[in-house]
């Protein structure tokens, strides 16, 4: 079956750590995006990527990095420069161009605790 | 810049009652509307969508809502709720008309149903 997987759905790091969370999708889709949830405040769209090799920054990019190497992979890092990184992360995708009405299909996200 | 306003942030009703979770939304240019569900610790799942055509929009688990221009809304309703309903639901608008750089969320509704 098609979805988006990400890894590892819990992490844990120490300050001053940075941190790589995983996400790759096998629905063959072009457009990938990572968001972050913190109770309360709704979705917010950290970066997205379009194509491989290519990517955007989101409203609050600031602190992190990411990667698009591959069409079906999005690597997100927390860098330590991220003053508050203790959330839940969502990768999501959608489809190309002849599709994009913006419905984007989630992994099951990943929540990461600065300890 | 889209915007997206739930205007509860929890709504509790008792089990086989009928609810309506609220969302209005600002947009400089023609929408796509959504409605998803999460779980706990779990990804979101698209409810519905609204791309153009009739007003009113089925989705999944009987619920429904009603896209309504000149109030610029996007209402959530279901005739009967159930106990399994209880979850956090988010509205949601594409970021562009042509959705290619993800969408925008309201900051969610819990849904408490009561036995």
């Amino acid at each position: 079956d098609g979805g988006i997987t990400q890894s590892p759905k819990y992490l844990f790091r120490k300050e001053g750590q940075n941190v790589t969370l995983s996400c790759e999708q096998n629905l063959n889709h072009d457009a990938m995006y990572w968001y972050r949830q913190d109770p309360g405040q709704g979705l917010r769209l950290i970066y997205y990527s379009q194509i491989v090799n290519d990517f955007q920054k989101g409203d609050i990019a600031e602190g992190y990095s990411v990667s698009r190497e591959k069409k079906e992979s999005f690597p997100l890092t927390v860098t330590s420069a991220q003053k508050n990184p203790t959330a839940f992360y969502l990768c999501a995708s959608t489809k190309g161009a002849g599709g994009r009405t913006g419905e984007l299909f989630f992994g099951e996200g990943s929540r990461l605790t600065v300890l | 810049a889209q915007s997206v306003t739930q205007l509860d942030s929890q709504v509790p009703v008792f089990e086989e009652a009928p609810v309506e979770l609220r969302c209005n939304y600002s947009s400089s240019v023609s929408v796509y509307l959504f409605w998803y569900v999460q779980y706990p610790n779990q990804g979101l799942q698209l409810l519905l969508k609204y791309l153009s055509g009739s007003t009113l929009v089925k989705g999944i688990n009987g619920f429904e809502a009603e896209f309504n221009k000149s109030q610029t809304s996007f209402h959530l309703r279901k005739p009967s709720v159930h106990i399994s309903d209880t979850a956090e639901y988010f509205c949601a608008v594409s970021r562009s008309g042509g959705g290619a750089d993800g969408l925008t969320f309201g900051k969610g509704t819990h849904l408490i149903i009561q036995p």
